[in-house]
């Protein structure tokens, strides 16, 4: 069974501190991808990820940064917590980029607060 | 950034009644996918559609890809309490090899 992990379901952090949100699949996938959800405004892709040590931006990059040492993991960063970055943090990964239709698989997500 | 329209926003039904949810966008797409994210969870794939007209059932759920590529429509028949989720579209290709979400759809449906 495939399986991509989140390392936390709930988050509680202050402002300013500096977050880390891990990420790791078991599939052996090349590309994995960070989003946020919010309420009303769906799936929004923060960076994402295509081989070892390569990133792209998203669409919403902005105050967050990423890391991939190693194909399985993959990190997002908070540099400075901020409360409108309380959210839902959502993984996946997939095998192909998904232009060709490869399914995405999402981690259980991690619902970050920031007080 | 190609944008999904999804709709309805929110539904709120009874056990056996019949639904469509819509996802609309002015961009032609390669494929288009539904998920289903029930809540504390992560979204799980439904289906992919990939031609024009494509028309795929997977038991009481139906799933038609837009002549165009453009729009793509999930009927649910006899919908059941297990149903409740929301069902989100995504939309890839067209220049994007990273897909875009509609805002998704929240299905209830009541016993």
């Amino acid at each position: 069974d495939v399986k991509v992990t989140q390392s936390s379901r709930y988050l509680v952090k202050r402002t300013g501190e500096k977050v880390f949100l891990e990420c790791v699949q078991d599939m052996d996938h090349e590309n994995m991808f960070w989003y946020r959800q919010d309420p009303g405004l769906g799936l929004r892709l923060i960076y994402f990820s295509y081989d070892v040590k390569m990133k792209e931006k998203g669409d919403i990059p902005e105050g967050y940064s990423v890391s991939r040492e190693k194909k399985e993991r993959f990190s997002l960063i908070l540099e400075s917590a901020s409360t409108n970055q309380t959210s839902m943090y959502l993984c996946a990964s997939s095998p192909e980029l998904w232009d060709s239709g490869a399914e995405a698989f999402f981690g259980q997500g991690t619902r970050l607060t920031v007080v | 950034t190609q944008l999904l329209e999804q709709s309805p926003q929110f539904l709120s039904i009874q056990e056996g009644e019949n639904l469509t949810v819509y996802c609309n966008s002015s961009s032609v797409f390669s494929s288009l996918q539904w998920y289903r994210q029930e809540p504390g969870e992560g979204p799980v794939l439904l289906v992919t559609v990939v031609t024009g007209g494509e028309v795929k059932k997977l038991k009481r759920l139906t799933f038609q890809f837009g002549d165009a590529r453009k729009d793509s429509s999930l009927h649910i028949t006899a919908a059941q309490p297990g149903d409740t989720g929301l069902y989100l579209c995504a939309g890839a290709g067209g220049g994007s090899y990273i897909p875009t979400f509609g805002r998704g759809t929240s299905l209830i449906v009541h016993p």
